[in-house]
């Protein structure tokens, strides 16, 4: 199996800009998360999807980000428009609903000029 | 809230053990590992569910106190390979699959 796979693996913007990172889930989960981890936050949730309908997107920092999941087996994350605070390492991860491990995807690295 | 991981950071020399605690602000339902090295995504270890359980794996093991909801994770007779970050993530009673991951702990394991 081909893992998470998520791209770009790496995206250096301008502030302002928009920003669109893309998550392609383990064939057959139904369960997709979306974090961010920063040296001062830690892994935070954004949202998680069940069965593509976005069930909890608490985590979402503000307006700026919006998430999708128009089918099984893809997602994105959106930022719009970007500002510096943003530059993270975001991970999406899937799992099987009701199964207790994620996996993750090997991360996209944003860095917000 | 996030839950408090203790140390933050630790250096051990090959073959000694470690102890990694995580402690919530909230009643708990699950608490989940997870190991991540250096630029790598974080990999899951275990899971305790509520009941007070201990399990392991391999030389690593973890148990669950629900009463105080704390968790801790144990490395016995490290190895070069369990250097990296650990992380627990939490699960809240009502809010499945929903994980609040800890502040980490790092782990360097030398020779």
């Amino acid at each position: 199996d081909a893992g998470v796979i998520q791209s770009p693996r790496h995206e250096v913007t301008e502030m302002g800009q928009e920003v669109t990172l893309r998550c392609k889930p383990i064939s057959g989960h139904n369960s997709l998360f979306w974090y961010r981890q920063t040296m001062m936050r830690g892994l935070e949730l954004l949202i998680y999807f069940n069965n593509n309908v976005p069930i909890d997107d608490s985590g979402m920092p503000e307006d700026r980000f919006s998430a999708k999941m128009p089918n099984a087996s893809f997602s994105t994350l959106k930022i719009q428009p970007s500002e510096p605070r943003d530059s993270a390492v975001y991970f999406c991860a899937s799992k099987v609903s009701g199964a207790n491990e994620q996996f993750f995807g090997p991360g996209t690295r944003l860095t917000v000029l | 809230q996030q839950p408090v991981q203790s140390p933050q950071a630790v250096i051990l020399r090959e073959g000694e053990d470690a102890v990694i605690n995580c402690s919530s602000s909230k009643a708990l339902y699950s608490v989940h590992w997870y190991r991540q090295k250096h630029g790598e995504a974080p990999v899951f270890l275990m899971i305790l569910l509520k009941g007070g359980e201990q399990k392991g794996h391999d030389k690593i093991s973890a148990s669950f106190n629900e009463k105080k909801q704390q968790s801790s994770l144990y490395l016995t007779a490290s190895q070069l390979s369990y250097s990296g970050t650990y992380f627990c993530g939490t699960e809240i009673p009502g809010t499945a699959s929903k994980l609040t991951f800890g502040t980490g702990t790092r782990l360097q394991v030398t020779l």
